[in-house]
């Protein structure tokens, strides 16, 4: 059964900085892998969508990596701004007919 | 439409009452996901859509939980019997070929049982 890792579970930084946000995963027979970001009452965002044979995905200020097989991901955030403040959610997908297995996320507070 | 659209926002319900939540996916998606999420949870699975037929409904929890998908487009999730329990935010999400593609989530519908 697929589990998912999110770690820390909480990170506070001040604004500007660079973080990353980690995500494991037990079965590393993956097929995607995809980081959400959820605002507090709200759903999910959809982030970066990475392929299993791709390293990494890049959106702005945002990078997504994957080392799958070694069941890793990673979140980078460069330039940290109040607005980023948000719940960071890792989800994968074992094959095309499987659902979404979910962390539990990292709560990430920007301090201005 | 845009987006994934779920109604009510919030629905309020009294123990023991039957609640049926909206989903209206992203249009010509053949893939809808209901999830739920607690409090400080990850959202869990609950069922999977693929067209018209559930292709995986391992995540309800018990035989008080049901969803439909008739037509392959709108989808309901019904509760029978809710229970104080059932409290939690419900989720739709979509997308295009299942797990192959990216999955698009609708703003939740926020349930209380009382």
């Amino acid at each position: 059964k697929q589990e998912v890792t999110q770690i820390p579970a909480a990170l506070s930084v001040p604004e500007g900085e660079n973080l990353v946000l980690n995500c494991s995963f037990t079965d590393s027979a993956i097929y995607n892998l995809q980081w959400f970001r959820q605002d507090p009452g709200k759903g999910l965002t959809s982030l970066l969508l990475i392929q299993s044979s791709q390293r990494e995905q890049t959106s702005g200020r945002l990078n997504a990596s994957l080392d799958k097989s070694s069941g890793r991901s990673t979140l980078y955030i460069a330039a940290s701004q109040p607005g980023d403040s948000a719940t960071y959610l890792c989800a994968v997908s074992n094959s095309g007919n499987t659902p979404l297995v979910f962390g539990k996320g990292t709560r990430l507070s920007v301090i201005a | 439409g845009a987006g994934v659209s779920q109604t009510p926002s919030n629905k309020v319900t009294e123990k023991g009452k039957y609640v049926e939540l909206r989903c209206d996916p992203i249009s010509g998606h053949t893939a809808l996901y209901w999830y739920r999420q607690s409090l400080g949870q990850g959202p869990e699975f609950l069922i999977y859509f693929q067209g018209t037929g559930a292709a995986d409904d391992s995540g309800l929890p018990n035989d008080r939980f049901f969803a439909v998908r008739p037509e392959g487009s709108v989808s309901t999730l019904k509760i029978q019997r809710t229970e104080r329990g059932d409290s939690a935010v419900y989720l739709c999400a979509s997308s295009e070929q299942g797990g192959f593609s990216e999955a698009f989530f609708g703003q939740g519908t926020r349930l209380t049982v009382v």
